[in-house]
């Protein structure tokens, strides 16, 4: 079965300094890997998704990721964090074989302080 | 505002009592699904739909459990004789499925269901 792992509840960065949220995941085939942020009393919200192609994948508010086969990871990554980004992060594998499912971590809460 | 919307937001109940949610998918996406969120945990898949078909279930989806998408429009989500574990906030998403590139499922704003 398809997993993914996040091994930090929080992350604590100052403004203006880099952000990194750290993603493993464990899947037989080529993984589909998505991460989505959630605001209090708010539902997710898409930030990227690495199908194939380049490691590096770029999606929305300034945010990248970055796919590495062999570490299993999927690392979101910010430059330059923002107060704005204090929120709830979760990393999530699509099932191969059941393409209606997104199997999502326990989530990591990013706390950005001015 | 043209995304996914849930009804109600919140929704207090008494244990034993049956509640009933209701989702709007983005009109356009064929596909609906219903995850479940509690306290501390990422999202849990419980069932979707594609079209007005229910073509996938659970093990999370009890039999207190049943959820219909009649008109392949919205859907509702039933929960029957509530217990405090229960207690959760239910996510619904829509989406295309995509053909050979997998597509995002946009989430709604979720309903929060607490079980006194």
């Amino acid at each position: 079965a398809q997993s993914v792992a996040q091994p930090e509840d929080q992350v604590n960065v100052a403004e203006g300094n880099p952000l990194t949220v750290k993603c493993t995941y464990s899947v037989s085939g080529n993984p589909y890997l998505f991460w989505y942020v959630q605001y209090p009393n708010r539902g997710l919200q898409f930030l990227l998704k690495y199908i194939t192609g380049d490691n590096l994948v770029k999606g929305s508010y300034g945010f990248e990721a970055e796919f590495n086969k062999s570490q299993t990871s999927f690392h979101l990554k910010k430059p330059s964090a923002l107060v704005s980004d204090s929120a709830l992060y979760f990393c999530a594998v699509r099932d191969i074989g059941h393409d209606y499912k997104l199997s999502f971590g326990a989530g990591t809460t990013v706390t950005v302080r001015a | 505002d043209t995304g996914v919307s849930q009804d109600p937001r919140h929704k207090i109940t008494k244990r034993g009592q049956n509640v009933t949610f209701r989702c709007d998918p983005i009109s356009e996406h064929n596909r609906l699904y219903w995850y479940r969120q509690t306290l501390g945990q990422g999202p849990e898949f419980l069932t979707y739909f594609q079209n007005e078909a229910q073509l996938e279930k659970s093990r999370l989806l009890s039999d207190r459990f049943s959820a219909e998408r009649p008109k392949g429009s919205f859907s509702t989500l039933e929960i029957q004789r509530t217990e405090q574990g229960d207690s959760a906030m239910y996510l619904c998403a829509s989406n295309f499925p995509g053909t050979s590139v997998p597509n995002e499922q946009f989430f709604g704003p979720g309903t929060r269901l607490t079980v006194l």
